[in-house]
């Protein structure tokens, strides 16, 4: 099982630039999640998905979009690249009988200048 | 408004004595609580949970305590290796079946040799 996979690992973006930010599990699990990390900040949840077709905020939605058509795949949008958006991108999942904790990715490291 | 938080941004402990990293929560909902190492360019790995029916959870050199009046949990570590050394962070969750976990800002552990 290769876990989560997060691409790109690394992205320069510039502002204005869009782009989406690709995060797949083979764990068949139903829970997703996107997180992201600022330097010397905690984990601060973007938007989180329960299964395949529902979506819902989390703490910092504004800028980002989210889909979730399969239960593999859960990809984050930037339409409109900030500065603020520069940080470090985390994709997790879970499932009833993983005893409520979260698997993530090794991250994607994101850049807007 | 910080939910979750972990007052010491740093902590330096010999090998082979004790680490003890603090958390403090201030949403009385929260029900579980997970603790998670972090290594440079890498995500987040689960270490140590707990629910609030339990005051304390050991698994090998790492237990965690829970006090719920407090609002507090601590994780100790012992004894501490070279190889701890890392940013851990506390989550916390209340258990509405999403799994929508709140994480504190991260305390980085160096344990000298």
């Amino acid at each position: 099982n290769a876990g989560v996979t997060q691409t790109p690992k690394f992205r320069i973006l510039k502002i204005g630039q869009s782009m989406t930010l690709q995060c797949t599990q083979d764990m068949n699990h139903n829970y997703m999640y996107w997180y992201r990390q600022d330097p010397g900040m905690g984990l601060k949840l973007i938007y989180y998905s329960v299964g395949a077709g529902i979506t819902d905020k989390g703490e910092v939605p504004n800028g980002y979009n989210v889909s979730r058509s399969t239960t593999e795949d859960f990809p984050l949008r930037l339409e409109l690249a900030a500065p603020s958006q520069t940080s470090v991108y985390f994709c997790a999942s879970t499932a009833q009988g993983e005893n409520e904790k979260l698997f993530f990715g090794s991250g994607t490291q994101l850049s807007v200048l | 408004d910080q939910q979750v938080k972990q007052n010491s941004p740093s902590l330096s402990v010999q090998e082979g004595r004790i680490s003890i990293l603090n958390c403090d929560y201030t949403n009385s909902m929260f029900d579980y609580f997970l603790w998670y190492k972090k290594y440079p360019a890498e995500g987040p790995t689960f270490l140590i949970s707990i629910s609030s029916i339990k005051d304390k959870n050991e698994d090998g050199r790492f237990t965690v305590f829970l006090n719920k009046s407090a609002k507090h949990l601590s994780l100790h570590i012992v004894p501490s290796q070279p190889g701890d050394s890392a940013v851990y962070f506390c989550a916390a969750s209340v258990a509405s079946g999403t799994y929508k976990y709140i994480f504190g800002t991260g305390t980085r552990l160096k344990v000298l040799a």
